[in-house]
């Protein structure tokens, strides 16, 4: 099946504690980008990546890191969670991104205490 | 500058009846696509229109994009109780992203 999958997708921590969240995809898709999602705001691009290796920044990248080494895999990195990174974040995946439909994975709820 | 934007923000109606939502954006685009988001779950890509193309549909889904006027509607037909959640329009930013709006909340009562 189709899937992008995201873990974990319920998550409490605290302030200062690194954490991981891992995106995955199996439709050999070039295009991957992550987003936040807060209410009032819709969903806010914080990262994407055109290819293997091809990272570029999208409108909210402070406080997060994200990287491609493989095709499939697309991790968001937090080095220093701060309570202003709670939200509900959403990783996705296209063919490319001109006229491709995204498919987004199910979301991780991030609270930071 | 922000791209899509949704209206009304929230649109409730009886089962049966037809739902429209209306997306705005501000500079010319190539293409617009349309999202449905059931709560707290990810988004589910509906429809894609292109700007060659004035109308478009999908089972009971009908889209329109007037590129005159910059904006696109989305209508549900003969809505149903699982047609309640958010719409999403998205429009292209450069040529590596999109935008995506804040959203627009169908409630379907049954």
């Amino acid at each position: 099946e189709a899937q992008v999958t995201q873990n974990p997708r319920y998550l409490i921590t605290v302030t200062g504690k690194k954490l991981t969240v891992t995106c995955s995809q199996n439709m050999n898709h070039e295009y991957m980008s992550w987003y936040r999602q807060d209410p009032g705001l819709g969903l806010r691009q914080i990262y994407y990546s055109m290819n293997v290796e091809v990272t570029d920044k999208g409108d909210v990248p402070e406080g997060y890191k994200v990287s491609r080494k493989e095709k499939r895999n697309f991790p968001l990195i937090l080095e220093s969670p701060s309570p202003n990174q709670t939200s509900l974040y959403f990783c996705a995946s296209s063919l490319w991104i001109g006229e491709n439909e995204q498919f987004f994975g199910p979301g991780t709820r991030l609270t930071v205490l | 500058s922000q791209q899509g934007e949704e209206d009304p923000q929230a649109l409730s109606i009886q089962e049966g009846e037809n739902a429209t939502m209306n997306c705005s954006y501000k500079t010319s685009i190539n293409n617009l696509q349309w999202y449905r988001q059931n709560s707290g779950r990810g988004l589910v890509h509906l429809i894609l229109i292109r700007s060659n193309e004035r109308e478009k549909h999908s089972g009971r889904l009908r889209v329109t994009l007037d590129t005159s006027k910059k904006s696109s509607s989305l209508l549900i037909t003969a809505s149903r109780a699982a047609d309640t959640a958010s719409y999403f329009c998205a429009t292209p930013t450069g040529a590596n992203n999109l935008f995506f709006g804040t959203g627009t909340r169908l409630t379907v009562i049954p």
